[in-house]
């Protein structure tokens, strides 16, 4: 089945840095959504992409769909505590009817 | 309701046990998914409906899983005696239409089998 690469698996940031994350992928995805969870939680959605090549910003939050539909990042600006948690990416696959698949998450630590 | 409801948030089963999980999703979407989170991991697909069609459930893990969503609104995931690998966050998510579409998560189960 469809993978998705996502990586670092885990990151440790003083606050007030930003952060990157990505998620590459063998096979091309038609949409792209980045996700936050926190504990005991369900994810939470941040941003929807849709288009290759295309930049949306959501606050301090960042993603780009990459030009080649394999691959999209998610950048934080000035990380604050709260920003703590298990981000995922997922992508839609070709065909309507495929599911919607996870990465394995990047875990955020912020030191304050 | 305004997002995706589950119920029960906990449930402690005894091996053995049958266990049966709801999903109530938001109001006229079309779409509901099951997924299974081990600790650590991303989640995992189980099983797909479009109203109340099952077109997909290539991830159900076994023939103890069985889901249904009769009236294309809320949703049940069923487990038949229960084992401790079945131990996982079970979540619910559902979108307004099918695939390219935001989809929308609850809270979860947390299913602890002993």
């Amino acid at each position: 089945g469809q993978q998705l690469n996502q990586s670092p698996q885990s990151m440790f940031i003083q606050e007030g840095e930003d952060v990157s994350m990505n998620c590459t992928s063998s096979s091309i995805f038609n949409t792209w959504l980045w996700y936050k969870q926190d504990p005991g939680e369900g994810p939470v959605l941040l941003i929807a992409l849709y288009k290759a090549g295309e930049l949306t910003s959501n606050g301090r939050l960042t993603a780009q769909f990459g030009i080649t539909r394999k691959d999209s990042f998610l950048n934080i600006s000035a990380s604050i505590p709260s920003d703590v948690g298990i981000y995922f990416c997922a992508g839609w696959g070709r065909g309507g009817n495929t599911p919607l698949v996870f990465g394995k998450g990047t875990r955020l630590s912020v030191i304050a | 309701g305004a997002g995706v409801s589950q119920s029960p948030r906990y449930k402690v089963a005894k091996r053995g046990q049958d266990v049966a999980l709801r999903c109530d999703p938001i109001s006229g979407h079309v779409s509901l998914f099951w997924y299974q989170q081990a600790l650590g991991q991303g989640p995992e697909f189980l099983t797909y409906f479009q109203n109340e069609a099952q077109l997909d459930k290539s991830g159900l893990p076994s023939d103890r899983f069985f889901a249904e969503r009769p009236e294309g609104s809320v949703s049940t995931l069923k487990i038949q005696r229960t084992q401790q690998e079945d131990s996982a966050v079970y979540l619910c998510a559902s979108s307004l239409y099918g695939g390219n579409t935001e989809a929308f998560f609850g809270q979860g189960t947390r299913l602890t089998v002993v």
